[in-house]
């Protein structure tokens, strides 16, 4: 079965400063690799999403990820952090095939100090 | 507006008293599934459906009900709730399920059970 592993439960980083939170996935084939934010008070929106071709992939806020298959890893990554992107980051791994349910990571709670 | 509604968004409780939280979707989707999350514990899948009548557990299914009658409603029941079920409730719902589709989710229903 898949799982997905993040492994910094929280981040604090300053306003300006750059950013990468860490996602490393278990699946024996290609998965379907995706980050969503959690901003206080509010459900998840989806910043981003693999599923084949290009390896760094864009996302909506500015923010991109890097799928890496010989590190099982799908890093967030912005260059600039702002204020409002303070908020909860989820990384989920879905199988390419069969129907099976996302599995989502135990999130990583990022601070953003000025 | 495409979304995904929950209601009631805060709801406490006394244990063993029946109660039903409400999800809808006007995308025509047919995948419709909830989620808890707990601190430390990220999301955990309770009960998902395919497709109209068709519903599965999940990852976490003790202590809940659910149905689907349509294809926009997927509502939770909590036929007795305890106080290990006070938590953050999520409903989410994507065009399919698996092969990476987005899914899109609700704002959440804040439970407490005393």
């Amino acid at each position: 079965a898949q799982s997905v592993t993040q492994p910094d439960i929280h981040i604090t980083v300053s306003e300006g400063a750059s950013l990468e939170l860490r996602c490393n996935y278990s699946y024996g084939a290609t998965p379907y690799l995706f980050w969503y934010v959690q901003s206080p008070g509010q459900g998840l929106q989806l910043l981003l999403k693999y599923f084949s071709g290009d390896t760094l992939v864009q996302g909506i806020k500015g923010f991109e990820a890097e799928f890496k298959r010989s590190q099982s890893s799908f890093n967030l990554r912005k260059p600039s952090v702002h204020w409002s992107d303070a908020a909860e980051y989820f990384c989920a791994v879905g199988r390419n095939s069969g129907n099976t349910p996302l599995v989502f990571g135990k999130g990583t709670r990022l601070s953003v100090i000025a | 507006e495409a979304q995904v509604t929950q209601n009631p968004r805060y709801l406490i409780t006394v244990t063993g008293k029946k109660l039903t939280v409400t999800c809808s979707q006007n995308m025509n989707h047919e995948y419709m599934s909830w989620y808890r999350q707990d601190p430390g514990l990220g999301l955990r899948q309770i009960y998902y459906s395919m497709n109209v009548e068709v519903t599965d557990k999940g990852d976490v299914p003790e202590g809940y009900k659910v149905s689907r009658k349509e294809k926009r409603n997927f509502p939770l029941i909590l036929e007795s709730p305890s106080p290990n079920q006070t938590s953050l409730y999520f409903c989410a719902s994507s065009l399919e399920q698996g092969r990476g589709y987005e899914q899109y989710f609700g704002p959440g229903t804040r439970l407490t059970v005393t």
